[in-house]
């Protein structure tokens, strides 16, 4: 299977932990993007990566949020100091892009987070 | 006030049932619309895509924009147990660098009982 691929599929962490995830694009894919998804809402949007730079942020990627792109392949999300709010379904995607083009996003299965 | 609304259901239908799924939304940038097919546990999976106003059909399935209403529809004809899952749609203001910034509904879960 070469698609996007997340790990782990699950993550249970105490409130104040640091959890990092980590996902792996399409190898031909240069963009990236991180959302979250909660329970019974649609994915929303956090950062998206053109090669290793980080292009946009959401206001959603409060500053214990970092992401990370090293060498423009696979991509880390770590989370400092978690909060019950943080649970939610981490969702990774990956695009190519060429010029002023952009093909959709095909999604990961994501990391599942709970905080307790 | 969300920007893309969507009815999260449930819907359940009969197997062979015509289902009709729709999303509206405030933005008029948005220029590219998708739905997305979301199973238990697993990521969004892409179904259509498609750009400004008009229809695309592709197998059971038919999308429809209709952007002086900001009213997008998919449409799934002879529908099987194996369609059960939530739909998303999702839009996005323009094909340049911010494609992959989606504007996603919440998704309507869908049950076709056989």
């Amino acid at each position: 299977d070469t698609g996007v691929s997340q790990d782990p599929r699950h993550k249970i962490t105490k409130r104040g932990q640091n959890v990092t995830f980590r996902c792996d694009p399409i190898s031909e894919h240069n963009r990236l993007y991180w959302y979250r998804q909660t329970l019974g809402q649609g994915p929303e949007f956090l950062t998206y990566f053109q090669n290793e730079a980080q292009l946009e942020k959401s206001r959603l990627l409060s500053d214990r949020f970092s992401a990370e792109r090293p060498k423009g392949s696979f991509s880390t999300l770590e989370i400092q100091r978690t909060e019950q709010g943080d649970s939610a379904m981490y969702l990774c995607a990956s695009s190519f892009s060429v010029g002023q083009g952009d093909s959709p996003l095909h999604f990961g299965n994501g990391t599942r987070l709970t905080v307790t | 006030q969300k920007e893309v609304e969507q009815d999260p259901g449930p819907l359940s239908v009969p197997e062979g049932a015509i289902v009709s799924l729709n999303c509206t939304y405030s933005n008029s940038a948005f220029q590219y619309f998708m739905w997305y097919r979301q199973y238990s546990r697993k990521g969004p999976e892409l179904l259509m895509y498609t750009y400004s106003s008009g229809n695309k059909e592709d197998g059971r399935f038919t999308a429809q924009v209709d952007k002086s209403s900001k009213y997008i529809s998919l449409f799934i004809r002879d529908s099987q147990p194996s369609d059960s899952a939530t739909y998303l749609c999702a839009m996005s203001p323009d094909r340049g660098s911010t494609l992959g910034r989606l504007y996603f509904g919440r998704g309507t879960q869908l049950t076709v009982w056989p």
